[in-house]
């Protein structure tokens, strides 16, 4: 596609349930990022994958939080037994490659609403 | 270890006069440095960038910003503010020697005032 693609692009669950955020990147980047942006807190990143590399989950809150990414494309991120605090945008971006010095892609987040 | 700071919430000028949005960062080695703009309701958008060389860089839309080893600094800049340059603007750094994620400041409101 032409740019990166979220989905839903709003979700509203109640407290306790588990939630699935899908992102797909621009086709053939490799490197694909999570962040979530909560109100006057910035961008908080969540996960990183590379290629076929085992990806860097250290900024995940809690165990509740997982991301898989298939065939090197499409990622989702699980929210098991979500809370309020949860609430956010959640914004996934892709980028070419490893490269550190190449800017990455934002797609247009989920905005995830914990009642 | 990362870290980015900048220092304004919001930053209010007006139309047809230089903005200045201020940013600082830490990084145990050497940095590169990103600007991105958020427009309302929509994502964020790539606007600059300094890898390596000359430390003046420019971007899209006229910003401009100017890499400060010494007081590490990477302050985004325009010499005459538009309405429409009105968004949120983060700041992010990686760590050459560091994680390959960016990390980001917690963002800069900025409203031209016509």
């Amino acid at each position: 596609g032409a740019g990166v693609s979220q989905s839903p692009s709003n979700k509203v669950t109640e407290k306790g349930k588990d939630v699935e955020l899908r992102c797909d990147p621009i086709s053939g980047h490799t490197a694909l990022y999570w962040y979530r942006q909560s109100l006057g807190q910035g961008l908080e990143f969540l996960i990183y994958f590379q290629g076929n590399s085992a990806p860097d989950k250290s900024g995940l809150p809690s165990d509740r939080f997982s991301a898989e990414r298939t065939g090197g494309s499409v990622s989702t991120l699980t929210i098991q037994r979500t809370q309020q605090e949860d609430s956010a945008v959640y914004l996934c971006a892709s980028s070419p490659d490893s490269t550190m010095n190449t800017e990455a892609f934002f797609g247009q987040g989920t905005r995830l609403t914990v009642v | 270890a990362q870290s980015v700071a900048q220092p304004e919430d919001q930053v209010n000028v007006a139309e047809g006069n230089p903005l200045t949005v201020k940013c600082t960062y830490s990084v145990s080695g050497n940095p590169y440095l990103f600007w991105y703009v958020q427009y309302p309701n929509r994502g964020l958008q790539f606007l600059l960038k300094y890898i390596t060389g000359d430390n003046l860089v420019k971007g899209s839309y006229g910003f401009e910003a100017e890499f400060n080893k010494s007081q590490t600094s990477f302050h985004l800049k325009k010499p005459s503010a538009l309405v429409s340059d009105s968004a949120l603007y983060f700041c992010a750094v990686r760590d050459r020697s560091g994680a390959k994620y960016v990390f980001f400041g917690t963002g800069t409101r900025l409203t031209v005032i016509a």
